[in-house]
């Protein structure tokens, strides 16, 4: 059974680099089935999408932390991470990581259009303060 | 900045039947498929329908999700104390090329 655990500092200084790492146990990162995704969520508030690896290294970000943002792959570890770059307090969150893949007639494909997220990590959390 | 719109909270007494709608646009739940989550307080998101209207195995029939032209919904039906959460929908928006999640909804059981 496929499980993820975030990994990484609690705390991060403002214009820094937060650094994250997702461990996969009970399972393959390089699966071809499966996208690999982070997510977070700020206090009290909804789920933010931050973006999408596959295993080959291809990603999808999104629109409006793209320019921050650059997630990578490490198969000999089991592992993908994120970095995001020049935080600020806005960045302080839950940050969950997640596996997704989309199943269907007994068979799975790694549709990044049609995928759901599951399992998802415990999530960690990190916060922006000096 | 979510692009779906979710009521902010629902309530219901045990039983009871409540429905959380999620509306959206062509360029995401009109022209993908829409999965929603469940998030119990304090713990990390669950998949709790894939597909519009599938659940995984492990998920009661109580709860069951539909999709038509721009907007889906998600049915709680037999409403239990263990249902209070927050529930999240998500679908993939073309125009944006991102995956998108509703505003989420609390469902508070009375």
């Amino acid at each position: 059974q496929l499980q993820l655990q975030e990994s990484g500092p609690g705390l991060v200084k403002p214009s820094e680099t937060l650094s994250l790492t997702c461990t996969v146990s009970g399972g393959s990162i390089s699966s071809p089935t499966y996208y690999w995704g982070w997510v977070r969520q700020p206090p009290g508030k909804g789920l933010e999408w931050i973006g999408s690896i596959y295993y080959s290294g291809s990603t999808y970000y999104n629109p409006s932390l793209k320019s921050r943002v650059t997630m990578s792959v490490d198969t000999s570890m089991n592992q993908f991470s994120l970095k995001l770059t020049s935080v600020t307090a806005a960045d302080t969150a839950v940050y969950y990581c997640a596996a997704a893949r989309y199943c269907s007639g007994g068979s799975c494909y790694p549709s990044i259009r049609k995928n759901w997220f599951d399992p998802w990590g415990q999530g960690t959390l990190v916060t922006v303060s000096s | 900045q979510s692009v779906l719109t979710q009521p902010p909270s629902t309530s219901g007494t045990p039983g009871q039947r409540v429905t959380i709608s999620c509306s959206g646009s062509s360029s995401n739940i009109g022209s993908n498929t829409v999965n929603w989550y469940q998030q119990l307080p304090g713990t990390a998101p669950k998949l709790l329908i894939y597909s519009n209207n599938q659940r995984p195995s492990g998920v009661p029939d109580r709860f069951s999700g539909s999709k038509s032209g721009t907007s889906a919904s998600l049915a709680i039906s037999g409403l239990q104390s263990e249902d209070e959460a927050d529930y999240y929908c998500a679908a993939w928006d073309d125009s944006l090329n991102g995956q998108v999640f509703g505003t989420g909804t609390k469902v508070t059981v009375l």
